[in-house]
């Protein structure tokens, strides 16, 4: 099984600074990976998939990069309605995995 | 546009059963592979099971083989998960989910708003 590693687990950050998250996994899965964003009481958002695509209607402040196990997602300037927690996923292996998540709240 | 609405959630004592289902449309649902995914209060996301645009590819986490079976009705767009021997560690809300592109593969697209599983005697 690919375990897939995220950090930090809580980050505070304030509105307008950036923000970068890490996601680490145990194997090379390509490219084959996507991050997700999930508000309180929401289903989770596909925002990036393929490592670097921007899913449609996906703000060009989030941007993914890496590839193989490191992986990073980086918002430019935090929105009100980005605090949230992001997981990533691979989806190169089976089992499909996730991240644990990271939690992105106001400082 | 693209819908999917689970159905079926419930208490249910342990060692029972449910069945939960994911009515989708706006798309031609025999063109995508479908999964489950669940989270438990408070907890991260688990993918739970996965089958096939054309039903020949049916896949399940660990924890679920054996007790859970996943199926699809493409004539009643419609996506089931059976679900036996339920334990306390089963409960979670479980989402529905359509990958984004058609055919057997890619990143989760779409999702339902989610079906609450109680497992509690």
């Amino acid at each position: 099984e690919v375990v897939v590693t995220q950090s930090p687990a809580t980050l505070s950050v304030s509105p307008g600074e950036g923000a970068t998250l890490s996601c680490r996994a145990s194997q090379n899965v390509n490219s084959y990976l996507a991050w997700f964003q999930q508000t309180p009481g929401q289903a989770p958002r596909l925002l990036i998939y393929g490592a670097s695509t921007r899913a449609t209607g996906i703000p060009a402040r989030f941007s993914g990069s890496g590839s193989g196990t490191e992986f990073t997602l980086t918002i430019s300037s935090l929105q009100s309605e980005d605090f949230a927690v992001y997981y990533c996923q691979q989806y190169n292996n089976w089992p499909l995995t996730f991240g644990g998540g990271t939690k992105v709240e106001v400082k | 546009q693209v819908q999917l609405v689970e159905s079926g959630g419930a208490l249910v004592k342990p060692g029972g059963s449910l069945r939960l289902s994911c009515a989708v449309s706006g798309f031609t649902f025999s063109g995508y592979y479908m999964s489950w995914i669940r989270q438990a209060p408070g907890k991260g996301l688990e993918w739970v099971s996965y089958i096939g645009s054309s039903v020949t590819i049916i896949h399940y986490a660990d924890s679920v083989t054996g007790r859970f079976t996943i199926s699809r009705d493409n004539a009643k767009n419609s996506l089931y998960l059976q679900m036996n021997s339920l334990r306390a560690e089963d409960t979670a809300v479980y989402y529905c989910a359509r990958g984004l592109f058609g055919g057997n593969s890619g990143p989760f697209g779409y999702w339902g708003q989610g079906a609450l599983v109680t497992v509690s005697s």
